[in-house]
This record gives C-alpha cells, sequence and structure tokens, in this order.
C-alpha cells in the first residue's frame, strides 16, 4: 500500500494569514494526489484533484502543487470557515489511501 | 445535482453483518459518469478507503477486507450497498457512501466527490 504522510499533524493560524501543508508518498505518485476539508460531525469536501486542480466552487485561495512523491495545499488570506482537518489521498494505485490529516485551529 | 445518503442499523453484535445502503437522487446509478465508493472513519481517526463500484457492477475491495466485504449495486433501487462481515470492534466507525469524480484513465484516477451525511456503526454486544 502506499502510506500517505501529512505534516504538520496540526497548525494553529489567524484569519488572514497563509498556510502551507505538506503530504508525502512512499512513492511515487505521478499527481493522482486529491485534498479534503473535514470540519467536526461533517463529511469530508472535495477541495482539490490531480495535485493542482480546483473542484468548482472551491475559493481560489486554496491552491495545490509538488509533484513525484511530495505535495503541498496552501491557503492565502484565511477565512473563518477555513479552520477544520484536511486530508490528502492518494489516487495513484489501490488501495486508495488517506493522508492521516491536518488539523488547522484558530490561533 | 447529484446526492447520496446511506441508511443501515447503527449497532450490530461481534461476528455479525454490518449492511449498510446508499440511496442515489439526481442521476442513474448507471451512469457510466460515476463509480460509487465506502469510505469510514474510527472515532477520533482518519478516513480509511474500503471499496468502490463501477457503474457496470465490477467492484473494487481495499485487499484487507476482501475477504469480508460485498459491495452491490441495485439498479432497481437506483442504489448501493455494503456488507462487511465477521465484524468485530475494529469495524466500530462512521460510515460514508460517496460519488465518485474522474479526472485520469487510470482505473483509479478519481476523488471522492459528493458524501453522505455519514452513519455511526457500533459493533458492540
Amino acid at each position: 500500500d502506499i502510506q500517505m504522510t501529512q505534516s504538520p499533524s496540526s497548525l494553529s493560524a489567524s484569519v488572514g494569514d497563509r498556510v502551507t501543508i505538506t503530504c508525502r508518498a512512499s512513492q511515487r505518485i505521478s499527481n493522482s494526489l486529491n485534498w479534503y476539508l473535514q470540519k467536526p460531525g461533517k463529511a469530508p469536501k472535495f477541495l482539490i484533484y490531480d495535485a493542482s486542480s480546483l473542484q468548482s466552487g472551491v475559493p481560489s485561495r486554496f491552491s495545490g502543487g509538488g509533484s513525484g512523491t511530495d505535495y503541498t495545499l496552501t491557503i492565502t488570506n484565511l477565512q473563518p470557515e477555513d479552520f477544520g482537518t484536511y486530508y490528502c489521498q492518494q489516487s495513484y494505485t489501490g488501495p486508495l489511501t488517506f493522508g492521516g490529516g491536518t488539523k488547522l485551529e484558530i490561533k | 445535482q447529484l446526492q447520496v445518503q446511506e441508511s443501515g442499523p447503527g449497532l450490530v453484535k461481534p461476528s455479525e453483518t454490518l449492511s449498510l445502503t446508499c440511496a442515489v437522487s439526481g442521476g442513474s446509478i448507471s451512469s457510466s459518469s460515476y463509480w460509487w465508493a465506502w469510505i469510514r472513519q474510527p472515532p477520533g481517526e482518519g478516513l480509511e478507503w474500503i471499496g468502490s463500484i463501477s457503474f457496470s457492477g465490477t467492484p473494487y475491495y481495499k485487499p484487507s477486507l476482501q475477504s469480508r466485504l460485498t459491495i452491490s449495486v441495485d439498479t432497481s433501487k437506483n442504489d448501493f450497498s455494503l456488507r462487511l462481515r465477521s465484524v468485530t470492534a475494529a469495524d466500530t466507525a462512521v460510515y460514508y457512501c460517496a460519488t465518485t469524480f474522474f479526472y485520469g484513465s487510470g482505473s483509479f484516477s478519481y476523488a471522492f466527490d459528493m458524501w453522505s451525511q455519514g452513519t455511526m456503526v457500533t459493533v458492540s454486544s
């Protein structure tokens, strides 16, 4: 199985800040990387696919990047609704696997 | 707008079978545009893909669950189902069903697009 490791596991930031979350795969995944945001008690929301493509309706302050085994999710001008837990997920091969999550909290 | 909603018992006894159904609305489960997936999340933990099924009914299972798992489609009811046999406490989790968003040519080149609200299933006697 491809292991997905996210860092940091948690971070605190303020509204208006810029933050970056990293996701590392245990092998090359050729940009087959998706990002989700989950709020407490809710289902995850699909944000980014193919490492850098925004799903329809996702604000442009979200951006994804990376290649090979290392990928990033960057949020500029953090808004109150951006707080929650972010997950990466590889769709390169089965079994599909998720990272352990990064909890983004308000400072 | 495609939507999915799961249903099923919230409590299952150890060694018995966990059965959930996911109703699809706003589109046909037979559409070639979508596959259908099950994902779970143990309390306080991360997300785990359980399996997916294609529009033609071909299932893909997480290997560690394959021996206990069946995912199937019912086109007459426009829904798909999960059956997990011989459950233990380790199967206690919130279970989600989801649609898929394909963006590549590979068998797994998709993301989980629309999610159900999730249902908590507890395995306990």
